[in-house]
């Protein structure tokens, strides 16, 4: 049973060009959640999402940031004319509808704006 | 609101020796508690967790963790570490259910012959 794929593993943009970082859940997996890791720094949550659905998105800039998770396909989160300010690592976990709340995580995409 | 404390940036330990890291919560709830480990350069892969009765749980690589209500703590440890544990390690909480973690800032283990 393969992880949580993301993709792609590192992504460089220039300032004002756009970003898509791709997650892939577990089999089996409804729940996917997006976290960001600026360097030196936890794990900070952005959005919750089931399929075709926003959970949870109170942890998403109000400008710029996006995500979707549709029927079929990977989730993708998208952020619109990148800042420096958007360095960071964006990790995807994926979970199922269950009490435990166990998510797992995929290996990151390192986003650098040059 | 919920948040997790983790009040060592970097601990530096003997390889063989016992090592504990420390975690403080702050959660209005029954806390969900996690501990992961960050390798360089990959994801986060989960250590152990914690939702309820036996307050002392194993997870996986050897190490414990235990819960106490009245400190508000789950501390880690392991009785002896090995070179291999060098990496990362976040504290995190949840609530019952299907919902986003809050996780600490982490604490880097170096490892030293």
């Amino acid at each position: 049973n393969a992880g949580v794929m993301q993709n792609p593993r590192h992504l460089v943009r220039r300032r004002g060009q756009e970003a898509r970082l791709r997650c892939s859940p577990m089999k089996g997996h409804s729940h996917v959640y997006w976290y960001r890791q600026l360097p030196e720094e936890g794990l900070k949550f952005m959005v919750y999402l089931q399929k075709e659905n926003i959970i949870d998105e109170s942890g998403m800039p109000k400008e710029r940031f996006s995500a979707e998770f549709p029927k079929e396909g990977p989730s993708i989160l998208r952020i619109q004319q990148v800042v420096r300010g958007d360095s960071a690592a964006y990790f995807c976990a994926s979970g199922i509808r269950d009490r435990e709340n166990i998510q797992y995580f995929g290996a990151g995409t390192r986003l650098s704006v040059l | 609101a919920q948040s997790v404390t983790q009040p060592d940036i970097h601990i530096t330990v003997s390889e063989g020796a016992s090592l504990e890291l420390r975690c403080n919560y702050s959660y209005g709830a029954t806390p969900y508690l996690f501990w992961y480990v960050q390798s360089p350069g990959q994801g986060l892969q989960l250590l152990l967790k914690y939702f309820s009765g036996d307050t002392l749980v194993q997870g996986i690589k050897g190490f414990e963790a235990e819960f106490k209500r009245s400190q508000s703590s789950f501390n880690l440890r392991k009785p002896s570490v090995h070179w291999s544990d060098a990496a990362e390690y976040f504290c995190a909480v949840g609530p019952f259910g299907n919902e986003k973690l809050t996780f600490g800032t982490g604490t880097r283990l170096t490892i030293i012959p």
